[in-house]
């Protein structure tokens, strides 16, 4: 089993659309996580870190479940610069700040 | 800030050939991290180091795999002989390995083709 699991998509939405990703991580001692955003032959960039309490960032909303190993990405009023390819990241700790990628969900946002 | 300077940007050669791959973190970064990307496994950990001391290499693929960080500012990744099945996207990443820190900062990339 992979330590991170996403959906690879892709998911093609109109603009506008609401559209939502998941990921499960495998470690239950995991202590942090993010989302990273990579567009099409550019290095992976940190769109958002992921608090337990659930996150927003402008159309960006970030959900974390502990309990269930879960987390989610929510993107509203999708833009055709949201196209991209988005990566669910654990921290699996160890004190060394070691992130672990999951395999990315692609997103295709059409006018 | 510079960011995380990576170079070249792309190689081409053949197999059987070595290649040295460079990294330069962001400065003030103690942790260096190298990883590969394909499209068939994604992006893999192959060895980060933390103070330029190597801590886990156990995602090097194989011997032929090699890296070293001389100094807190430069660091390589070494394949030989290299292989077409090594061909694949190199990044490295840098950050400060303290509770809280965000994330790392990538950098471009090293885009490798062994024919």
């Amino acid at each position: 089993r992979k330590e991170v699991e996403q959906d690879p998509g892709p998911f093609n939405v109109p603009e506008g659309a609401t559209v939502a990703f998941n990921c499960t991580y495998s470690n239950s001692a995991s202590q942090s996580f993010f989302w990273y955003r990579q567009d099409c032959r550019k290095e992976p960039k940190l769109l958002m870190s992921v608090y337990s309490s659930g996150n927003e960032d402008g159309r960006f909303t970030a959900q974390l479940n502990r309990a269930s190993q879960y987390i989610s990405l929510l993107i509203r009023d999708s833009k055709l610069s949201d196209s991209a390819t988005y990566l669910c990241v654990v921290n699996i700790g160890g004190g060394y700040n070691k992130l672990i990628f999951g395999a990315g969900t692609r997103l295709a946002v059409h006018p | 800030d510079a960011g995380v300077i990576q170079s070249p940007r792309h190689e081409v050669t053949e197999m059987g050939q070595e290649v040295t791959l460079r990294c330069k973190p962001i400065s003030g970064h103690n942790s260096l991290f190298w990883y590969r990307q394909t499209m068939m496994r994604g992006l893999e950990l192959l060895i980060y180091f933390n103070n330029n001391v190597p801590i886990d290499d156990s995602g090097m693929p194989e011997d032929r795999f090699s890296a070293k960080m001389p100094n807190a500012s430069f660091s390589t990744l070494k394949i030989q002989p290299s292989e077409p099945r090594d061909s694949a996207v190199y990044f490295c990443a840098s950050s400060l390995s303290l509770p809280g820190t965000v994330g790392y900062t990538f950098g471009s990339g090293t885009r490798l083709t062994v024919v």
